[in-house]
């Protein structure tokens, strides 16, 4: 079975440029999350997408979007990135919901870097 | 609002000691509850998780955490740690559905 998986690994852009990044789920899980944890804090959630419909949004502006395809991967996008985009973006995907509890499972994350 | 607060920024223990990290959680209606583990660098292993039943719940790696309702708390022990548990540790919640709300997390340094 594989695991959650992202690309790349890390990536350096300039304030201002757009940047998308990658996520393939666990095999069977429909539902993915992104998440950004900057240095030093824990995780914050900034969407869900769920068969390929945004399914809840955190407290994020809207340059950050995101995607889900018909193989359930998915894209996080971010225009006009700024410095305190820094961080370690994360994806976790779930399997389908049930009775309204599940697990998430993450990927090793992206490091981001904004100059 | 849903929250959670992990109190203890770093704690340090020799190898072989007992161990236990706090964690507080505010959440109005019965929460489903997480710690994951993370080594630097890379991304969350989930350790164990409460969603009903019995509030002594077992995890991997010989992890325990306990569910108090009364005291709004989800601590996780382990009774021997190892060097290899030195990692920053992380207390979850689950709103619903949508999403997974974090402490700041805990970082353990582990002494030999």
């Amino acid at each position: 079975e594989t695991g959650v998986t992202q690309s790349p690994t890390h990536l350096i852009k300039t304030r201002g440029q757009q940047v998308t990044l990658r996520c393939s789920s666990q095999s069977g899980h429909n539902t993915v999350s992104w998440y950004q944890q900057a240095l030093g804090q824990g995780p914050q959630f900034i969407f869900q997408y769920y068969r390929e419909e945004e399914n809840g949004r955190g407290n994020f502006p809207p340059r950050f979007s995101g995607l889900q395809f018909p193989n359930y991967s998915s894209e996080l996008n971010v225009n006009a990135l700024e410095l305190d985009d820094s961080a370690l973006y994360l994806c976790a995907s779930s399997p389908e919901r049930t009775g309204g509890s599940y697990e998430q499972y993450f990927g090793p994350g992206t490091r981001l870097t904004v100059t | 609002a849903q929250s959670v607060t992990q109190p203890d920024i770093h704690i340090t223990v020799s190898e072989g000691a007992s161990l236990e990290l706090r964690c507080n959680y505010s959440y109005g209606a019965t929460p489903y509850l997480f710690w994951y583990v993370q080594s630097p660098g890379q991304g969350l292993q989930l350790l164990l998780k409460y969603f009903s039943g019995d509030t002594l719940v077992q995890g991997i790696k010989g992890f325990e955490a306990e569910f108090k309702r009364s005291q709004s708390s989800f601590n996780l022990r382990k009774p021997s740690v190892h060097w290899s548990d030195a990692a920053e540790y992380f207390c979850a919640v689950s709103g619903g559905y949508n999403k997974l709300i974090f402490g700041a997390g805990t970082r353990l340094a582990v002494h030999p």
